[in-house]
């Protein structure tokens, strides 16, 4: 397997646009979770899925912020309308159970002029 | 809610010493606690899991140690080289055992050669 697969690698916006975020996870797998990682705070866990269907959002900073698994190997994150203080590297996590190890993307790093 | 704390944001350590890094944590007792390498523009990558009825774990020069009475795991790299170099997340699991994982914010260690 090639591992979980993130697109784009970087995305440059401007605000008001809408972002959209990709990822593939490896088969087989049947968590999937959204990070965020910045400088001032860190990996934040913004939501994760269990079979497709979101299990825990509590994460997401606002409406702005939407994900979706429409099936086992896609998910997105969209936001919009996107805002500078979006700019992150945000991270796709795929995990076989949820208890044990989270294999990481190579992350989208966001920046939103 | 749960706090993870690892007490060093850097870490310089001379080549062919053992690097102690500290992870401690509030307001739980966690099933197991895992530790992850990142290193620059990459994502996190799996090195070790301990569970909360093992006191210690080792894979090849790393060591990993979890005292639930006090609340911290402390994380050992005997031997250390140059290529050690890298930041090191401790993450636990939710309080509720929920199946996510939250990250403290890390400590970059630095081998010099």
């Amino acid at each position: 397997d090639a591992g979980v697969i993130q697109s784009p690698r970087h995305e440059v916006t401007e605000m008001g646009q809408e972002v959209t975020l990709r990822c593939k996870p490896i088969s087989g797998h049947d968590y999937l979770f959204w990070y965020r990682q910045t400088m001032m705070r860190g990996l934040e866990l913004l939501i994760y899925f269990n079979n497709n269907v979101p299990i825990d959002d509590s994460g997401m900073p606002e409406d702005r912020f939407s994900a979706k698994m429409p099936n086992a190997s896609f998910s997105t994150l969209k936001i919009q309308p996107s805002e500078p203080r979006d700019s992150a590297v945000y991270f796709c996590a795929s995990s076989f159970d949820g208890y044990t190890e989270a294999f990481f993307g190579q992350g989208t790093r966001l920046t939103v002029v | 809610s749960q706090k993870i704390e690892q007490n060093s944001e850097a870490l310089n350590i001379q080549e062919g010493k053992t690097a102690t890094l500290t992870c401690n944590y509030t307001n739980y007792s966690p099933a197991y606690l895992q530790w992850y390498r990142q290193d620059p523009g990459r994502g996190p990558v799996f090195l070790l899991l301990i569970r909360e009825n093992e006191k210690e774990k080792r894979k090849e020069r790393l060591k990993v140690t979890f005292d639930t009475t006090l609340k911290q795991s402390l994380f050992h790299i005997t031997a250390s080289q140059p290529a050690d170099s890298a930041t090191y997340l401790c993450a636990l699991p939710d309080q509720t055992g929920a199946n996510n994982l939250f990250f403290g914010t890390g400590t970059r260690l630095t081998v010099i050669p």
